[in-house]
């Protein structure tokens, strides 16, 4: 597509309910990144994959996170049994290779709300 | 372990007048630096960019300076417009690394027409 693409847009959901977010890079792009954003914080840096390598998931907060990437493209980052501190933004985004730090091309993100 | 810091949440400066939005880091291996720019509801977008081996980088409206020795770096927009109020956030990579980006927790510019 044109751009990086995050769905849903907005998610409210219940604490200790699971979630899936979802990115649809821009077609080509090979490398992945997602971050989040609470409030009044900056761009937490979460997990990365890159071609067929293995993801560096250093960023993950805990073992309730996970992601994956399906067939180099589109990516879900699924968190478990939600708290209210996982309320943030979750962007996702691409770049044609690794080190493309130029071309990061971010989606509007996900606003993520645990009640 | 905040590695990219920015110390002033927010600025707010008169139209036409000099906006400086400042930066500091602790990792060494840092080898480029980025200013990315944010509206509500959008994602980051890439602003400008300087390398380590650098100390200025100007494009048009947009100047950042680089200070190695202080760990310091700032954005200069001048004049500065009403379209330029928005979240700009301060980011460095260590290119030997992975590449992945390193935020600073961002200064809200608001511009007064």
């Amino acid at each position: 597509g044109a751009g990086v693409s995050q769905s849903p847009s907005n998610k409210v959901t219940e604490k200790g309910k699971d979630v899936e977010l979802r990115c649809d890079p821009i077609s080509g792009h090979t490398a992945l990144y997602w971050y989040r954003q609470s409030l009044g914080q900056g761009l937490e840096f979460l997990i990365y994959f890159q071609g067929n390598s293995a993801p560096d998931k250093s960023g993950l907060p805990s073992d309730r996170f996970s992601a994956e990437r399906t067939g180099g493209s589109v990516s879900t980052l699924t968190i478990q049994r939600t708290q209210q501190e996982d309320s943030a933004v979750y962007l996702c985004a691409s770049s044609l290779a690794q080190n493309s730090f130029y071309g990061y091309t971010f989606g509007s993100g996900t606003r993520l709300t645990v009640v | 372990d905040q590695q990219v810091k920015q110390n002033s949440p927010s600025l707010s400066v008169q139209e036409g007048r000099i906006s400086i939005l400042n930066c500091d880091y602790t990792n060494s291996m840092f080898d480029y630096f980025l200013w990315y720019k944010k509206y509500p509801a959008e994602g980051p977008t890439f602003l400008i960019s300087i390398s380590s081996i650098k100390d200025k980088n100007e494009d048009g409206r947009f100047t950042v300076f680089l200070n190695k020795s202080a760990k310091h770096l700032s954005l200069h927009i001048v004049p500065s417009q009403p379209g330029d109020s928005a979240v700009y956030f301060c980011a460095a990579v260590d290119s030997g690394n992975t590449g992945k980006l390193i935020f600073g927790q961002g200064t809200t510019l608001q511009v007064k027409p």
